[in-house]
């Protein structure tokens, strides 16, 4: 596809339940970024991914959010046991190129809205 | 660590008025600096950067100088269309780190 894609755009998930977003970044992108936008606020860093390696997961607020992208292309965001907390937007983006020039060059998708009831 | 600091919004605007986003930084380190934009129900794009000192970004009529002795990277437009309509987040990287730091976002309403 022409942008990064996420699915599925909106989620309601109950208390409790778990949750899987998918990330479908730009067709040879080496990068993967996930990012956590509450309400009213800016995004925050989760995870990043150079390829299949998770370089980077020190943004992920506790053992329940666990990320992957087992073949270097499709990541997948999984909460398990969602908290009212956990409601947000979460955001894709992918870069071309690896090492910390990917920040410069980073297309978003358009998020997933989770609403936790 | 990094942090990034907004002015509130909304701002609100007539059609051809001009327009100024503060934005200030700290980082740990010689950052490179951004402003993203958000239009309703679309993804983050990025509007333009700047990655050393005196840089100036520009892109659709916006421009914003990175002037490290202030700390600040201030957005600006000499005139803003309804079509500017959208929320924009002002972020800094820093080559430690492997992630963007970015402010709450300012949302900009313009009107007729």
């Amino acid at each position: 596809g022409a942008g990064v894609s996420q699915s599925p755009r909106y989620k309601v998930a109950k208390r409790g339940q778990d949750v899987a977003l998918r990330c479908d970044p730009i067709s040879g992108h080496v990068s993967l970024f996930w990012y956590q936008q509450a309400l009213g606020q800016g995004p925050e860093f989760l995870t990043y991914f150079q390829n299949e390696a998770q370089l980077d997961k020190s943004g992920l607020p506790s053992d329940r959010f666990f990320a992957e992208r087992p073949e270097g292309s499709v990541s997948t965001l999984k909460i398990q046991r969602t908290q009212q907390e956990d409601s947000a937007v979460y955001l894709c983006a992918s870069s071309l190129v690896g090492g910390s020039k990917a920040n410069t060059e980073a297309f978003f998708g358009q998020g997933t809205r989770l609403t936790v009831v | 660590g990094n942090s990034v600091t907004q002015m509130e919004g909304p701002v609100t605007l007539s059609e051809e008025a001009f327009l100024t986003i503060n934005c200030t930084y700290t980082a740990t380190g010689y950052p490179s600096l951004f402003w993203y934009v958000q239009y309703p129900g679309e993804g983050l794009q990025l509007l333009l950067k700047a990655t050393k000192a005196d840089d100036k970004g520009s892109n659709k009529g916006f421009e914003a100088t990175y002037r490290k002795e202030t700390t600040s990277f201030h957005l600006e437009k000499g005139s803003v269309q309804v079509s500017d309509s959208a929320v924009y987040f002002c972020a800094l990287f820093t080559g430690t780190a492997s992630k963007l730091t970015f402010g709450t976002g300012t949302r900009l309403q313009v009107t007729l």
